[in-house]
């Protein structure tokens, strides 16, 4: 079974800081990891994802995150932070069998103050 | 093209009442899921549903039910409504259950 932990339930950076959301996975197969960003009163949106091909993923708004197998982790980063940053972020793991539900982590809100 | 539409957007029910919320997905996208999100649980799977089938559920009571419809459009019941079910229901669709999914704005269902 997959798993996800994101660390962190609230992180709070200044306008313009490193943003870095991390996220460790659990996966008994090569797992595809994915951010996604919820808005309030909003769905969720697909930030970017990760699906075995380069382990550096680039994804919106200047978001990438870098998948490193032998930490187990798949951490969000963006280099200056915006006050539209602020929102809720989550992880999720998924093994690709074309009915596998993701599995999402329980998420980290993310605080940006001017 | 339009995105996933979920109706209603928000819903109060009392104790003991059944609840019905839809789900049109994008077109062309056969595969539909439903998760719930609560602050206390998080964001959990229910069921999906691809060409009419369920194909995977989650594990929630019976009281939760879901069908899809040959135009794709699906439907989540929840019967017998108890205050824990108060939660936001969300809907995502894709293509065949790939790894691209789609996430509707959700239905806000409130318990009273």
């Amino acid at each position: 079974a997959q798993s996800v932990t994101q660390l962190g339930s609230h992180v709070s950076v200044s306008e313009g800081a490193l943003v870095l959301l991390r996220c460790n996975y659990s996966s008994s197969v090569p797992p595809y990891l994915f951010w996604y960003v919820q808005y309030p009163n909003q769905g969720l949106q697909l930030l970017l994802k990760y699906t075995s091909a380069a382990t550096l993923v680039k994804g919106i708004n200047g978001f990438e995150a870098e998948f490193k197998k032998s930490e187990t982790s798949f951490h969000l980063t963006k280099p200056s932070a915006h006050m539209s940053d602020a929102a809720e972020y989550f992880c999720a793991v998924s093994v690709y069998s074309g009915n596998t539900p993701l599995v999402f982590g329980k998420g980290t809100r993310l605080s940006v103050i001017a | 093209k339009a995105g996933v539409t979920q109706t209603p957007r928000y819903l109060i029910k009392t104790r003991g009442q059944q609840v019905t919320l839809s789900c049109s997905p994008i077109s062309g996208h056969r595969s539909v899921s439903w998760y719930q999100q609560t602050p206390g649980q998080g964001l959990q799977f229910l069921f999906e549903y691809f060409s009419e089938t369920q194909r995977n559920k989650g594990n929630f009571p019976g009281r939760f039910s879901g069908r899809q419809f040959s135009n794709s459009r699906s439907e989540m019941n929840v019967s017998t409504l108890e205050l824990g079910d108060s939660a936001l229901y969300l809907c995502a669709s894709s293509l065949d259950g790939d790894l691209e999914a789609f996430f509707g704005q959700g239905t806000r269902l409130t318990v009273v």
